[in-house]
């Protein structure tokens, strides 16, 4: 049974460039939420997409924007990328209809951004 | 205010010493409550739950203080593999659904 997978695992960019992280969920799994985590700091929110919508948003600018696809996989976009976008990018998947879970997310092992 | 704090630590205990971690949250609509376990560089994973009536799970025990908005965790018997970070999560509150607010962590190592 996959697990949560992310691509790519690591990757450099400069100021101002875009970027594209994807995410496929764990099997069985319909839920698709994205976090932030800079150095030293817990994960910050920045959305969640569920039936192909963002149904709930964190504090992130528009310069960040997903995308879910019919098969629940998920994308990040960043544009015109800050040096401190400088992140893990943890991908994390659970399902609305699995009552109980409400707090079990299962995350991948991220994508690890660094803008110059 | 954060909406969720926790004292970052690092706490360095011997193997085989009792600690215990501290959380306080902001959101008195929060619902619902969460450890989670973060290795150097690896992603977050659910420890245990967090429940009123208090929860043990092993050697360790989780608190919820709902009047107090107090989470804690409590490791009995550390051993060499319990050095991570610890997270504190809360679930729920304004916005609802299942979108997870995390501290900051609480560096755990333990040392022979």
């Amino acid at each position: 049974d996959a697990g949560v997978t992310q691509s790519p695992t690591h990757l450099i960019k400069t100021r101002g460039q875009q970027v594209t992280l994807r995410c496929s969920p764990k099997s069985g799994h319909d839920t698709v939420s994205w976090y932030q985590q800079a150095l030293g700091q817990g994960p910050q929110f920045i959305f969640q997409y569920y039936e192909e919508e963002e149904r709930q948003r964190g504090n992130f600018p528009d310069r960040f924007s997903g995308h879910q696809f019919p098969n629940y996989s998920s994308e990040l976009n960043v544009n015109a990328l800050l040096l401190g976008d400088s992140a893990l990018y943890l991908c994390a998947s659970s399902s609305i209809s699995l009552a109980g879970n409400a707090g079990e997310l299962f995350f991948g092992e991220g994508s690890r951004l660094t803008v110059l | 205010r954060k909406e969720v704090e926790q004292d970052p630590g690092p706490f360095n205990v011997p193997e085989g010493a009792t600690v215990a971690f501290n959380c306080t949250y902001s959101n008195s609509a929060s619902q619902s409550f969460f450890w989670y376990r973060q290795d150097c560089r690896k992603e977050p994973k659910l420890l245990m739950s967090v429940y009123s009536s208090g929860n043990e799970d092993g050697r360790f025990t989780a608190q919820l203080n709902r009047a107090s908005q107090y989470i804690s965790l409590l490791i009995r018997d550390s051993k060499l593999s319990d050095s991570a970070t610890y997270l504190c999560v809360v679930n729920g509150g304004a916005g609802g659904g299942n979108k997870l607010t995390f501290g900051t962590g609480t560096q755990l190592k333990v040392e022979l």
